[in-house]
């Protein structure tokens, strides 16, 4: 079972503009981390957020997280047409067992 | 540095057969997981070994079994294959488990018929 949903399913912006997608999970956790995957192959790691954290910061990435409402977000700012993937949150709940969201399909127009 | 490699890329493989999928992790990793991934949605997560021992397992029949091996490279073994196991399988290494970052290998695409 899913334990996190994202939200959009699927988002189209313009290139050098910002994106935004959220991630609602249902129970306490020790981490959240996102992951991009390009054409369905194998996922990269982007950040990884602790449950003592709100707020972490990687390149042009900024994580949120939220864990009274249970939700984290991730912004891309400027983006180019190589953001284009799917990104995924995955949540460690302390129950050796890594679960992942839906996902958010990004495609960034040139 | 090498990456988590898989092998084989691709599978094909008819219903009521058995497949073994290999997974090589970054050197220095001692956790191996991994995940079912269907078109369309996320990796499902089916098993976790750390140190050569299972440490967590998914909802996943007992037609998939998984072991590490002393050099901490893996296997995933899943019997009696349905149609609905056709999909991406990805393995992931880390330094000591789920609470830190994984890196994922590229996959092995099963597709049964």
């Amino acid at each position: 079972s899913q334990q996190g949903e994202e939200d959009p399913q699927a988002l189209s912006i313009q290139e050098g503009e910002n994106a935004t997608m959220n991630c609602s999970y249902k129970t306490s956790i020790n981490n959240l981390q996102w992951y991009r995957q390009n054409s369905g192959r194998g996922l990269v790691h982007l950040i990884l957020i602790r449950s003592n954290e709100r707020e972490k910061h990687s390149g042009r990435l900024r994580v949120t997280l939220d864990t009274s409402k249970k939700s984290s977000s991730l912004l891309i700012t400027a983006s180019r047409a190589a953001d284009t993937a799917s990104y995924f949150c995955a949540t460690d709940a302390g129950n050796e067992k890594l679960t992942f969201g839906t996902g958010t399909r990004l495609t960034i127009i040139p | 540095d090498a990456g988590v490699t898989q092998s084989p890329t691709h599978l094909i493989k008819t219903r009521g057969q058995h497949v073994t999928l290999r997974c090589s992790p970054i050197s220095g990793h001692k956790s191996v997981s991994w995940y079912q991934q269907v078109l369309g949605q996320g990796p499902q997560f089916i098993f976790q070994y750390y140190e050569k021992e299972e440490r967590g397992r998914g909802n996943f029949p007992d037609r998939f079994s998984a072991r590490q091996f002393p050099n901490y490279s893996s296997e995933l073994n899943v019997n009696a294959l349905l149609l609905g196991d056709s999909a991406l399988y990805l393995c992931a290494s880390s330094l000591f488990g789920l609470t830190y970052e994984q890196y994922f290998g590229p996959g092995t695409r099963l597709t049964v018929t």
